[in-house]
């Protein structure tokens, strides 16, 4: 059975830094590329990052600007996000997710709570 | 980045009368391969979102055949043949043919 558990979620101070991780089980994740998505609360989803299987190729959003660095560790299962220079427009749920297709994702974590606030 | 829009956002349903959500994109989604990357996810509340359709039209295994998904070129359709209790919740299009994807603003589908 494919699972994804996010974990690293909490508060943080505006300007702070967080690293979310993203445990893959049940599938041979190296084979897979990953994706982190985010709902602020009460809003809609939105794309923030995505990585090759092997991690050679990244992508992110342009509200990004730098402040993130999405990578995994294939020998550990793990998916991570580094955010840095956190703003209260970050909080929200972040979701990882698998690449299934192309073009799609099939498979989500129950997601990570950031908060943002002084 | 590609816009998604879909309507209505708010979507009364009696139970049993089928319902129909629109999605239009701001560019094609036809990608190099041909394929045209549109998905369908349905979030209940409380859950993280679930895809019900793929590449269009292509049902999800597990999901219910009262929901279809049709469209080419820019616009495309979620369809529920017959509302049930359990369909309740908020229904997403997104496109995954230009980086970054993106989400339609979701529809909110509730019971009368």
């Amino acid at each position: 059975e494919v699972q994804l558990v996010e974990s690293g979620g909490g508060l943080v101070q505006p300007g702070g830094s967080l690293r979310l991780s993203c445990a893959a089980s049940g599938f041979t994740f190296s084979s897979y590329p990953m994706h982190w998505v985010r709902q602020a609360p009460g809003k809609g989803l939105e794309y923030v990052s995505a990585i090759s299987g092997d991690g050679s190729t990244t992508y992110y959003a342009n509200f990004v600007k730098g402040r993130f660095t999405i990578s995994r560790d294939n020998s550990k299962d793990t998916l991570y996000l580094q955010m840095g220079s956190l703003t209260d427009e970050d909080m929200a749920v972040y979701y990882c997710t698998r690449e299934y297709g192309p073009g799609s994702n099939d498979y989500w974590g129950q997601g990570t709570l950031v908060t943002v606030s002084s | 980045d590609v816009v998604m829009t879909q309507s209505p956002l708010s979507l009364p349903v009696t139970l049993g009368q089928p319902a129909s959500i629109s999605c239009r994109s701001s560019q094609s989604l036809v990608f190099s391969d041909g394929n045209i990357y549109l998905n369908w996810f349905q979030q209940r509340p409380g859950q993280s979102p679930r895809r019900l359709i793929y590449k269009v039209s292509n049902r999800d295994s597990g999901v219910p055949n009262r929901f279809s998904g049709s469209g080419a070129g820019t616009d495309f359709t979620l369809k529920i043949s017959r509302v049930e209790a359990e369909d309740v919740g908020v229904y997403y299009c997104m496109q995954g043919t230009l980086w970054p994807w993106t989400f339609g603003q979701g529809t909110k589908v509730e019971i009368k």
